[in-house]
Protein backbone atom coordinates (compact mmCIF):
# COMPACT_ATOMS: atom_id res chain seq x y z
CA UNK A 1 0.00 0.00 0.00
CA UNK A 2 1.62 3.08 -0.96
CA UNK A 3 2.03 6.37 1.22
CA UNK A 4 0.06 9.62 0.93
CA UNK A 5 1.79 12.31 -1.14
CA UNK A 6 2.45 15.53 0.07
CA UNK A 7 4.55 18.36 -0.45
CA UNK A 8 7.98 18.01 1.62
CA UNK A 9 8.04 21.59 2.87
CA UNK A 10 5.47 24.71 2.85
CA UNK A 11 6.11 28.51 3.97
CA UNK A 12 4.16 31.13 5.12
CA UNK A 13 4.53 34.37 7.01
CA UNK A 14 2.63 35.41 10.23
CA UNK A 15 -1.09 36.17 9.66
CA UNK A 16 -1.08 34.55 6.18
CA UNK A 17 -2.75 31.40 5.51
CA UNK A 18 -1.12 27.75 3.61
CA UNK A 19 -2.62 24.94 2.43
CA UNK A 20 -0.89 21.38 2.49
CA UNK A 21 -2.78 18.51 0.18
CA UNK A 22 -2.68 15.20 0.74
CA UNK A 23 -2.90 13.05 -2.35
CA UNK A 24 -4.65 9.18 -2.25
CA UNK A 25 -6.32 6.77 -4.68
CA UNK A 26 -9.49 5.77 -5.35
CA UNK A 27 -8.37 3.17 -2.55
CA UNK A 28 -8.27 5.07 0.10
CA UNK A 29 -9.00 8.93 -0.06
CA UNK A 30 -11.51 9.28 -2.55
CA UNK A 31 -13.51 5.89 -0.93
CA UNK A 32 -13.46 6.62 2.75
CA UNK A 33 -14.18 9.75 5.10
CA UNK A 34 -11.49 8.89 7.30
CA UNK A 35 -8.72 11.39 6.41
CA UNK A 36 -7.04 12.82 9.79
CA UNK A 37 -4.07 15.17 10.21
CA UNK A 38 -1.56 15.39 12.98
CA UNK A 39 1.03 17.85 14.04
CA UNK A 40 4.34 16.76 15.37
CA UNK A 41 6.45 19.59 16.72
CA UNK A 42 10.32 18.08 17.25
CA UNK A 43 10.83 15.72 20.08
CA UNK A 44 6.92 15.47 20.59
CA UNK A 45 4.61 12.73 19.51
CA UNK A 46 1.96 13.70 16.80
CA UNK A 47 -1.33 15.22 17.80
CA UNK A 48 -4.89 15.20 16.40
CA UNK A 49 -5.79 18.23 14.56
CA UNK A 50 -8.81 17.67 12.21
CA UNK A 51 -10.59 13.68 11.53
CA UNK A 52 -13.27 12.29 8.98
CA UNK A 53 -11.46 15.64 6.60
CA UNK A 54 -13.27 18.08 8.33
CA UNK A 55 -14.11 17.79 11.94
CA UNK A 56 -12.19 19.80 14.87
CA UNK A 57 -11.39 17.57 17.83
CA UNK A 58 -12.21 19.90 21.36
CA UNK A 59 -9.52 22.07 21.72
CA UNK A 60 -7.99 22.49 18.36
CA UNK A 61 -7.88 25.75 17.02
CA UNK A 62 -10.44 27.05 14.16
CA UNK A 63 -7.46 28.28 12.11
CA UNK A 64 -7.14 24.62 11.06
CA UNK A 65 -9.45 23.52 9.04
CA UNK A 66 -9.83 20.42 6.02
CA UNK A 67 -11.35 19.59 2.61
CA UNK A 68 -11.48 17.03 0.40
CA UNK A 69 -11.94 17.32 -3.40
CA UNK A 70 -11.74 13.58 -5.19
CA UNK A 71 -8.89 12.17 -4.20
CA UNK A 72 -7.30 14.78 -2.31
CA UNK A 73 -7.50 16.42 0.90
CA UNK A 74 -6.09 19.36 2.10
CA UNK A 75 -5.26 20.98 5.62
CA UNK A 76 -5.82 25.14 5.37
CA UNK A 77 -3.94 26.99 8.38
CA UNK A 78 -5.17 30.54 8.29
CA UNK A 79 -3.76 33.40 10.29
CA UNK A 80 -0.19 31.46 10.64
CA UNK A 81 1.41 32.02 13.92
CA UNK A 82 4.93 30.92 14.74
CA UNK A 83 3.90 27.87 16.74
CA UNK A 84 2.10 26.39 14.00
CA UNK A 85 5.76 25.68 13.16
CA UNK A 86 5.66 22.20 12.79
CA UNK A 87 5.42 18.75 10.81
CA UNK A 88 2.05 17.64 9.37
CA UNK A 89 0.83 14.51 8.63
CA UNK A 90 -1.91 12.60 6.61
CA UNK A 91 -3.89 9.79 7.46
CA UNK A 92 -6.09 7.44 5.70
CA UNK A 93 -7.97 4.29 6.37
CA UNK A 94 -8.19 1.41 3.49
CA UNK A 95 -9.25 -2.24 3.25
CA UNK A 96 -8.17 -4.74 0.93
CA UNK A 97 -10.33 -7.76 0.29
CA UNK A 98 -8.98 -9.53 3.57
CA UNK A 99 -7.26 -6.47 5.92
CA UNK A 100 -8.21 -2.51 7.46
CA UNK A 101 -5.03 -0.57 6.52
CA UNK A 102 -4.06 2.92 8.07
CA UNK A 103 -1.38 4.66 6.28
CA UNK A 104 0.50 7.97 6.46
CA UNK A 105 1.71 10.63 3.84
CA UNK A 106 5.41 11.48 3.87
CA UNK A 107 4.97 14.49 6.14
CA UNK A 108 5.30 18.12 5.61
CA UNK A 109 7.56 20.73 7.17
CA UNK A 110 5.80 24.00 7.97
CA UNK A 111 7.81 26.94 8.00
CA UNK A 112 6.48 30.02 9.23
CA UNK A 113 8.89 33.00 7.95
CA UNK B 1 -7.76 11.13 31.25
CA UNK B 2 -6.56 8.61 28.64
CA UNK B 3 -2.95 8.00 29.10
CA UNK B 4 -0.65 5.43 26.89
CA UNK B 5 2.91 4.37 28.48
CA UNK B 6 5.89 2.47 26.01
CA UNK B 7 7.61 0.32 27.55
CA UNK B 8 10.59 -2.06 26.69
CA UNK B 9 14.63 -2.44 25.52
CA UNK B 10 16.23 0.80 23.80
CA UNK B 11 18.70 -1.41 22.30
CA UNK B 12 18.77 -4.39 20.11
CA UNK B 13 21.36 -6.16 18.10
CA UNK B 14 20.55 -7.31 14.20
CA UNK B 15 18.26 -10.51 14.04
CA UNK B 16 16.84 -10.14 18.10
CA UNK B 17 13.18 -9.82 18.33
CA UNK B 18 11.67 -6.54 19.17
CA UNK B 19 9.49 -6.73 22.63
CA UNK B 20 7.33 -3.28 23.84
CA UNK B 21 4.50 -3.22 25.43
CA UNK B 22 1.95 -0.28 25.48
CA UNK B 23 0.43 0.42 29.52
CA UNK B 24 -3.23 2.12 29.00
CA UNK B 25 -5.16 3.63 31.68
CA UNK B 26 -8.41 5.69 31.50
CA UNK B 27 -9.83 3.21 29.09
CA UNK B 28 -10.26 -0.27 29.12
CA UNK B 29 -8.91 -1.90 25.93
CA UNK B 30 -11.21 -5.40 25.79
CA UNK B 31 -14.82 -2.77 26.68
CA UNK B 32 -14.26 0.41 24.30
CA UNK B 33 -15.15 0.18 20.28
CA UNK B 34 -11.25 1.71 19.54
CA UNK B 35 -8.28 0.04 17.57
CA UNK B 36 -4.70 0.07 19.69
CA UNK B 37 -2.00 -0.01 17.59
CA UNK B 38 1.67 0.73 16.93
CA UNK B 39 3.36 3.35 14.46
CA UNK B 40 7.10 3.58 14.18
CA UNK B 41 9.29 6.56 13.05
CA UNK B 42 12.81 6.60 12.07
CA UNK B 43 14.84 9.34 13.20
CA UNK B 44 14.30 12.07 10.64
CA UNK B 45 11.70 10.43 8.72
CA UNK B 46 7.74 10.15 8.39
CA UNK B 47 5.26 8.18 10.51
CA UNK B 48 4.77 5.03 9.16
CA UNK B 49 1.66 2.12 10.95
CA UNK B 50 2.81 -1.23 11.87
CA UNK B 51 -0.44 -2.85 12.76
CA UNK B 52 -3.56 -2.77 15.02
CA UNK B 53 -5.27 -4.90 17.43
CA UNK B 54 -9.77 -4.25 17.67
CA UNK B 55 -10.77 -4.63 21.18
CA UNK B 56 -12.60 -8.02 20.12
CA UNK B 57 -9.37 -9.11 19.43
CA UNK B 58 -8.82 -9.03 15.68
CA UNK B 59 -5.65 -7.80 14.34
CA UNK B 60 -4.28 -5.88 11.56
CA UNK B 61 -0.89 -5.62 10.07
CA UNK B 62 1.10 -3.36 7.85
CA UNK B 63 1.79 -5.40 4.37
CA UNK B 64 5.08 -4.87 4.32
CA UNK B 65 6.05 -5.73 8.02
CA UNK B 66 3.42 -8.72 7.91
CA UNK B 67 5.86 -11.57 8.36
CA UNK B 68 7.18 -10.23 11.34
CA UNK B 69 4.70 -8.36 13.30
CA UNK B 70 2.96 -9.78 16.03
CA UNK B 71 0.39 -7.37 18.06
CA UNK B 72 -1.55 -8.81 21.13
CA UNK B 73 -3.32 -8.17 24.66
CA UNK B 74 -3.22 -8.53 27.92
CA UNK B 75 -6.35 -7.36 29.11
CA UNK B 76 -5.73 -8.30 33.00
CA UNK B 77 -3.30 -5.94 33.05
CA UNK B 78 -4.74 -3.81 30.43
CA UNK B 79 -1.96 -3.59 28.00
CA UNK B 80 -1.16 -4.64 24.48
CA UNK B 81 2.30 -5.53 22.83
CA UNK B 82 4.18 -5.80 20.00
CA UNK B 83 6.62 -8.08 18.71
CA UNK B 84 8.96 -7.76 15.64
CA UNK B 85 11.13 -10.36 14.92
CA UNK B 86 14.95 -10.62 12.94
CA UNK B 87 15.17 -6.96 13.45
CA UNK B 88 17.92 -4.86 11.45
CA UNK B 89 19.02 -1.41 11.37
CA UNK B 90 16.11 0.01 9.05
CA UNK B 91 13.78 -0.92 12.41
CA UNK B 92 15.60 2.21 14.17
CA UNK B 93 12.67 4.29 15.27
CA UNK B 94 10.39 5.60 17.62
CA UNK B 95 7.72 3.57 18.25
CA UNK B 96 4.34 5.03 19.73
CA UNK B 97 1.22 3.66 20.57
CA UNK B 98 -1.93 5.26 19.91
CA UNK B 99 -5.78 4.47 20.67
CA UNK B 100 -7.91 4.45 16.77
CA UNK B 101 -11.53 4.88 15.90
CA UNK B 102 -9.69 5.27 12.98
CA UNK B 103 -8.54 8.18 13.64
CA UNK B 104 -5.33 8.74 15.78
CA UNK B 105 -7.04 10.24 18.93
CA UNK B 106 -4.16 9.67 21.64
CA UNK B 107 -0.79 8.72 21.34
CA UNK B 108 2.00 7.12 24.02
CA UNK B 109 5.07 9.61 24.20
CA UNK B 110 7.35 7.25 22.12
CA UNK B 111 10.22 4.97 22.79
CA UNK B 112 13.33 4.53 20.72
CA UNK B 113 14.37 1.35 20.16
CA UNK B 114 18.00 1.42 18.63
CA UNK B 115 18.98 -1.89 16.36
CA UNK B 116 22.93 -2.10 16.14
CA UNK B 117 25.68 -4.19 16.52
Amino acid sequence: QSALTQPASVSGSPGHSITISCTGTSSDIDDYNYVSWYQQHPGNAPKLMIYHFTNRPSGVSNRFSGSKSGNTASLTISGLQAEDEADYYCASYTTTSTLNIWVFGGGTKLTVL
Amino acid sequence: QLHLQESGPGLLKPSETLSLTCTVSGDSISKSTYYWGWIRQPPGRGLEWIGSLYYSGNTNYNPSLKSRVTISVDTSHNEFSLTLSSVTAADTAVYYCARHAPEFDSWGQGTLVTVSA
